[in-house]
């Protein structure tokens, strides 16, 4: 089975600061994704990614940034967190053409304070 | 754009009695279509994918859903519900169809199962 891995299940941190939220696959997965989840509102897509340095920007992407210099790890940043984005974070993976679905990690769970 | 409409917040069942949550979408052509769980603190699982051929869908966990082009609906549906069924479900289309360049998600379904 694939796995997607999210190094963080709960992080904390305060506003401001400079947060990295890693992602792996280990499924040699060619695309890449981050959403955020909140009640009410279902998943909304932040960035994705096809390839290697590849980035697409998804439906809410203001006030992240994402990083994939290999092809097993997509990275969300958020260059200054705000309390706006305390969130569930959940990453994806899937292959070339996504017909077959997207396999989901487990979440982190950050909380901007 | 594409979007999806799940017309039900909540709905609550009764252990045994048999299910089905709604979806309906917005694409212009032959959509692909998805049902995610999500059961509490977890990540989503794939119940049950449909791109092409059969309108009647099935999935894990007993679970089947039915594509109807004309009312375009995708519909959930499980003849007989277990406790361990309460989660929260998703339904999702393909953005641009495929899927390759994102889901775009209804807002879910918080399925109660009553004993």
């Amino acid at each position: 089975d694939v796995k997607v891995t999210q190094s963080s299940r709960y992080l904390v941190k305060r506003t401001g600061e400079k947060v990295f939220l890693e992602c792996v696959q280990d499924m040699d997965h060619e695309n890449m994704f981050w959403y955020r989840q909140d009640p009410g509102l279902g998943l909304r897509l932040i960035y994705f990614s096809y390839d290697v340095k590849m980035k697409e920007k998804g439906d809410i992407p203001e006030g992240y940034s994402v990083s994939r210099e290999k092809k097993e790890r997509f990275s969300l940043i958020l260059e200054s967190a705000s309390t706006n984005q305390t969130s569930m974070y959940l990453c994806a993976s899937s292959l070339k053409t996504g017909v077959y679905g997207y396999t989901f990690g487990s979440g982190t769970r950050l909380t901007v304070v | 754009a594409q979007s999806v409409t799940q017309p039900d917040i909540h709905i609550t069942v009764s252990e045994g009695a048999s299910l089905e949550l709604r979806c309906n979408y917005s694409y212009g052509a032959t959509p692909y279509l998805f049902w995610y769980v999500q059961s509490p603190g977890q990540g989503l699982q794939l119940l049950l994918k449909y791109f092409s051929g059969d309108t009647l869908v099935q999935g894990i966990k007993g679970f089947e859903a039915e594509f109807k082009r004309s009312q375009s609906s995708f519909n959930l549906r499980k003849p007989s519900v277990h406790w361990s069924d309460a989660a929260e479900y998703f339904c999702a289309v393909g953005k641009g169809g495929g899927g390759a360049d994102g889901l775009t998600f209804g807002k879910g379904t918080h399925l109660i199962i009553q004993p």
